[in-house]
C-alpha cells in the first residue's frame, strides 16, 4: 500500500519569508501524481498545486512552487514571500489510476506565518 | 467556493443512530469521493463513485454505505453510529481520474 509521510508536524516562518515543508512518499508504480492540499481554521480542504509523476518538470502556482525528486520519492512544497493567509495546516497526497484515483494523504504539517 | 456542497454543515445524534449525508459535486464531475478526517485517524479515503458506479473503496465499515444518484449527487449513510464515528466528513468531486479533487466545506458528525 502506498503511504504519505510529512516528518514534520509545525512549522512556523516569518512573513515575507521563504518556508520549505517536506513530504515522502513510498509507491512501486512509476505512474502517479502528487498534491498539496491547504486546510485553514475553516477547515476547508483547499487545492496548492499538482504534480504528474511523468513530468521532469517541477509545478508552480504564483507563490507556491514543489520539488519533485522522484527517485528520491521525494515532493517538497516551498512557499516564498509567506504571509498571514497562508498558515494552515498542509497536507501531501498521493494518487494514482489504479486505485480508482483514490488520494493517500500525509499526517499534515502545521504551518504558522509570523508578522 | 469548490463548487462541491455538503450537507448538513453539521449534525449531532446519539449512538446506535442513523444519519444520511447528502454532497453535490461540481458541475460537470462525474467522480464523487467520501473521505473521513479524525484526530486519531488522520483524513482517509471511504469510497469513490464514477458516473453511479462504485469503482473503489477503501477502509469503509460495514455500517456505511454509499451511492451515486443519476443525477450524479451522492449520499453516504452511517448506521448503528459509536461514539468514534465522530468526525469530519468530505466529499471530493472530479471530472474524471488523474484530475484534482475539489473538496466541499465538509460535514461535522458528533455521535454523544
Amino acid at each position: 500500500a502506498q503511504t504519505v509521510t510529512q516528518s514534520q508536524p509545525e512549522m512556523s516562518v516569518q512573513e515575507a519569508e521563504t518556508v520549505t515543508l517536506s513530504c515522502t512518499y513510498d509507491t512501486s508504480e512509476s505512474d502517479y501524481y502528487l498534491f498539496w492540499y491547504k486546510q485553514p481554521p475553516s477547515r476547508q480542504m483547499i487545492l496548492v498545486i499538482r504534480q504528474e509523476a511523468y513530468k521532469q518538470q517541477n509545478a508552480t502556482e504564483n507563490r507556491f512552487s514543489v520539488n519533485f525528486q522522484k527517485a528520491a520519492k521525494s515532493f517538497s512544497l516551498k512557499i516564498s514571500d509567506s504571509q498571514l493567509g497562508d498558515a494552515a495546516m498542509y497536507f501531501c497526497a498521493y494518487g494514482q489510476e489504479t486505485s480508482g484515483s483514490r488520494l493517500t494523504f500525509g499526517e499534515g504539517t502545521q504551518l504558522t506565518v509570523n508578522p | 467556493d469548490s463548487g462541491v456542497t455538503q450537507t448538513p454543515k453539521h449534525l449531532i445524534t446519539a449512538t446506535g443512530q442513523r444519519v444520511t449525508l447528502r454532497c453535490s459535486p461540481r458541475s460537470g464531475d462525474l467522480s464523487v469521493y467520501w473521505y473521513q478526517q479524525s484526530l486519531d485517524q488522520g483524513l482517509q479515503f471511504l469510497i469513490q463513485y464514477y458516473n453511479g458506479e462504485e469503482r473503489a473503496k477503501g477502509n469503509i465499515l460495514e455500517r456505511f454505505s454509499a451511492q451515486q444518484f443519476p443525477d450524479l449527487h451522492s449520499e453516504l449513510n452511517l448506521s448503528s453510529l459509536e461514539l468514534g464515528d465522530s468526525a469530519l466528513y468530505f466529499c471530493a468531486s472530479s471530472r474524471g481520474s488523474y484530475n484534482e479533487q475539489f473538496f466541499g466545506p465538509g460535514t461535522r458528525l458528533t455521535v454523544l
